[in-house]
């Protein structure tokens, strides 16, 4: 089967930089996508990974070692509109499910 | 302009019945997709779709059917609603299948009471 992990909640402060860590074990690799999701509203996309390393993006950046099977979401500069959910998803090379979402990390950004 | 429409936004209805959920896109995309969002906000794929080839994923009840009368609408028909299908159902669509960011709709909240 595929496995996703991520933390189910963490909470961070305004201004500050929070680090969100999603681990995947799945049959079959062909990148990696983080989205943001807001309450109530449709996942928007964030960064994707392919190759091993960081690519940045503004204030986030995201990180992938294929090798161990990790990823992580670097947000910096917190806000208060940061506030959402971060679905980390791992586009598989075939099958039946081509992009396998994790069940997300839900941040919350306190004053 | 809107790029993933989904339509209703909600949706309420009783067990048993048979109801369709829309989604048009106007990005030229080749590939479209429905997903399921349970309570626990678990983003889960049910199917996959491009001009060649529907991906099924195999948990999906048979009761669930995408209809795309062209390359632009993947509708989702329910048959014989239940209690489980309450859910948060969005549409996405992308150009090809592999390594392209995926734009997802508003979402459809079903409701089955």
């Amino acid at each position: 089967g595929q496995n996703i992990d991520q933390p189910t909640e963490m909470t961070a402060t305004e201004g500050a930089i929070v680090q969100i860590n999603c681990t995947y074990q799945t049959s079959g690799f062909n990148g990696l996508f983080w989205y943001q999701q807001h309450a109530g509203e449709a996942p928007t996309f964030l960064s994707y990974n392919v190759l091993d390393g960081l690519e940045e993006k503004g204030r986030f950046s995201s990180f992938l070692s294929r090798s161990k099977g990790y990823s992580y979401l670097l947000l910096k500069e917190l806000q208060m509109k940061d506030s959402a959910s971060y679905l980390c998803a791992v586009i598989l090379n075939s099958g039946n499910t081509p992009l396998v979402f994790g069940k997300g990390t839900r941040l919350s950004v306190i004053a | 302009d809107t790029a993933v429409s989904q339509t209703p936004k909600y949706l309420v209805t009783q067990m048993g019945n048979d109801k369709s959920i829309k989604c048009e896109q106007n990005l030229g995309h080749d590939t479209m997709y429905w997903y399921k969002q349970d309570s626990k906000k678990f983003l889960k794929i049910m199917f996959s779709y491009n001009n060649k080839e529907l991906i099924i994923n195999e948990t999906v009840p048979n009761r669930f059917s995408p209809k795309s009368p062209d390359k632009a609408h993947l509708n989702l028909h329910i048959n014989s609603l239940e209690l489980g299908d309450s859910a948060v159902y969005f549409c996405a669509s992308s150009q090809g299948f592999d390594l392209n960011e995926q734009f997802f709709g508003p979402g459809t909240r079903l409701t089955v009471l």
